[in-house]
């Protein structure tokens, strides 16, 4: 399997602009998170969707963001609009399972967003 | 809530040496525990798991014990190399839950 597999790999944009981060998780996985990285506040959940539902997105910071699944094998992630404090990187991981506690989450290698 | 505490690092080690970095964790039921590795500029990668009290996962030389007693769950490595240079992750997942609580990370380097 290819694994889960996020775009583009860097993203430079200037403050104000839309952002569209976008996600392929493992074909046959039912869940899909996505996390944001930074050197203060670690790694941070803002939303998974299982079954293409989203479950939680009390993560998400406000209202600039949104995230969508519109099928199994796809999912964006994107921020209107953006500013400097957005910079961080962004991971999308996908599980198989039912939500319980057993089931191991497989990450892609991220999206290093720069906001100017 | 559910939560991960970890040694904070940086820990740095020569080669061969013994690796040993804490994790203790708080949950309400009874959760699967994780170890994730990230390598630079990398997403974090699954190391090891253990599903249950005295359970071990154990990969590529990395061990960690499942103890229920003291809510740990301690990565250990006797030998050292160069390539494990990273970022290490304790995680637990709790029962019912979809949400993967993960700790601050310590950051490993191990000099030649």
């Amino acid at each position: 399997d290819a694994g889960v597999i996020q775009s583009p790999r860097h993203e430079v944009t200037e403050m104000g602009q839309e952002v569209t981060l976008r996600c392929k998780p493992i074909s046959g996985h039912n869940s899909l998170f996505w996390y944001r990285q930074t050197m203060m506040r670690g790694l941070e959940l803002l939303i998974y969707f299982n079954n293409n539902v989203p479950i939680d997105d009390s993560g998400m910071p406000e209202d600039r963001f949104s995230a969508k699944m519109p099928n199994a094998s796809f999912s964006t992630l994107k921020i209107q609009p953006s500013e400097p404090r957005d910079s961080a990187v962004y991971f999308c991981a996908s599980s198989f399972g039912a939500g319980v506690a057993t089931d191991t989450q497989y990450f892609g290698p991220g999206t290093r967003l720069t906001v100017l | 809530g559910d939560s991960v505490t970890q040694m904070e690092g940086p820990v740095t080690l020569s080669e061969e040496a013994f690796l040993t970095i804490n994790c203790t964790y708080t949950a309400t039921g009874y959760p699967s525990l994780f170890w994730y590795v990230q390598y630079p500029g990398e997403g974090l990668q699954l190391l090891l798991k253990a599903t249950k009290a005295d359970d071990k996962g154990s990969n590529k030389g990395f061990e960690a014990t499942y103890r229920k007693e003291t809510t740990s769950f301690h990565l250990e490595k006797g030998s050292v190399q160069v390539s494990d240079s990273a970022v290490y992750f304790c995680a637990l997942r709790d029962t019912g839950g979809f949400k993967t609580i993960f700790g601050a990370g310590t950051r490993l380097f191990v000099k030649a």
